[in-house]
Formats: structure tokens, C-alpha cells, sequence
């Protein structure tokens, strides 16, 4: 099973929308209704942000939201925080395959 | 609250194995899926394979058979990570998680709960 394709990088200025993308193939993302999206900051655990693709957990800001297309799914940051900053991974369920992850850079 | 504590940091030789615990509490112990997935110094995340803790099926990544075991004990609510044959590529942060579920009977395919992380470090 390959890595799921994210962008290595994205940056916005603080108030800004960025998008991340998360491309796979119709084996894993274009197959599944369980996408979810974690944030890492350095040295910390990462965390749940989204879950069956655009479903938010309790306690989660409302400022990001995901979808997905096709073989893509997509998370979204808006009014981007300095506290944003951080690494995102996407995630296909069973058989479950990471992204590379994109580091996210608040200017 | 829910909580997953790992066991500490090991330091192990190449051809060595490393048993990593994690021990849950907060929540029903058997109504989750257990997963371990690891992360190398400065990489992403690597997904290893998950255990049923109800009834101790376990499912692994082709890329660890035959050198990783899963394993619980629901007297103790603890999952165990076991991993063999151990060479430098194998030096990164373990992790146990939870697999999210809704009543009555949805595993939402993702990890809601993370414990710790264990560094495990192979060097000679």
C-alpha cells in the first residue's frame, strides 16, 4: 500500500483559508468514507481534528473543515491562528494508509 | 477521562525484539480496536496493524508479518506491541491508539485517543 500524496508544505497569513490536499487512488481514499485528518506540533502527540471525512469531534474549532473528492480529500483552515501551525496528516481506514504529511507555516 | 499510558523508552541492539506496553483506562476496554502505528525521527506516520481487544484477532501490515505480534490482557486493560529481529530502521516513536466508535456498533476507522508514544532506539 503507497502513501497517500499531500503537499510538503503550505503557508498563509494569519486570518487567511489554506487548503491541504490529500490525493490517493480509487483503492483508498476514492473507496472509503473514512478519511480522517490529525495535527502534530513539534514533539507532541498528534490529535484528531477530523473524522469519516468531514465529521468533527467534540471540542475540535469549527475554523477547520474537510471534504472529499474523488480520489482527494481535502482539509481546510480558515481565519488561519499562529497556533496552526503545525503538521497534518490524512488518513484512509482499513486498509489504513497515512499521507506524508504537509507541514502547515503561519507567516 | 480516557487514557492510554505507554512503558518507557528502550535502547536495544540490532537483532534484539522490543515489548512495548500500553495500558487503557477511562472507558470499556473490550467496545474498541486497538491500533499501534510508529513514527521515525523527523518522518510520518507508519501504520502497523491493529488488535480486536474482544476477542484478540489481530491484523498486521505485510511489510512487519512474521516479525510483529499483538496482544492483549483484559484483566490489566493493557495491549501489547512485540517486534522482532530489530535493525536501525526500526529506531522511532511507537504509539498505541484507539479506534473511535459509535454506538450501537460503528468503528469509525480513525484514532481518537493517542497514548504517549515510546521512543524505541536501535543502535549497536
Amino acid at each position: 500500500q503507497s502513501a497517500l500524496t499531500q503537499p510538503a508544505s503550505v503557508s498563509g497569513s494569519p486570518g487567511q483559508s489554506i487548503t491541504i490536499s490529500c490525493t490517493g487512488t480509487n483503492s483508498d481514499i476514492g473507496a472509503s468514507n473514512y478519511v480522517s485528518w490529525y495535527q502534530q506540533h513539534p514533539g507532541k502527540v498528534p490529535k484528531l481534528m477530523i473524522s469519516e471525512v468531514s465529521n468533527r469531534p467534540s471540542g475540535v474549532s469549527d475554523r477547520f473543515s474537510a471534504s472529499k473528492s474523488g480520489n482527494t480529500a481535502s482539509l481546510t483552515i480558515s481565519g488561519l491562528q499562529a497556533e496552526d501551525e503545525a503538521d497534518y496528516y490524512c488518513c484512509s481506514g482499513s486498509p489504513y494508509v497515512f499521507a506524508t504529511g504537509t507541514r502547515v507555516t503561519v507567516l | 477521562q480516557v487514557q492510554l499510558i505507554q512503558s518507557g523508552a528502550e535502547v536495544k541492539k540490532p537483532g534484539a525484539s522490543v515489548r512495548v506496553s500500553c495500558k487503557a483506562s477511562g472507558y470499556t476496554f473490550t467496545g474498541h480496536y486497538m491500533h499501534w502505528l510508529r513514527q521515525a525521527p523527523g518522518q510520518g506516520l507508519e501504520y502497523m496493524g491493529q488488535i480486536n481487544v474482544k476477542n484478540g484477532n489481530t491484523g498486521y501490515v505485510q511489510k512487519f508479518q512474521g516479525r510483529v505480534t499483538m496482544a492483549r490482557d483484559t484483566s490489566v486493560n493493557t495491549v501489547y506491541l512485540e517486534l522482532s529481529r530489530l535493525t536501525s530502521d526500526d529506531t522511532a516513536v511507537y504509539y498505541c491508539v484507539r479506534e473511535g466508535f459509535l454506538p450501537p456498533n460503528r468503528h469509525t476507522q480513525d484514532f481518537d485517543h493517542w497514548g504517549q508514544g515510546t521512543l524505541v532506539t536501535v543502535s549497536s
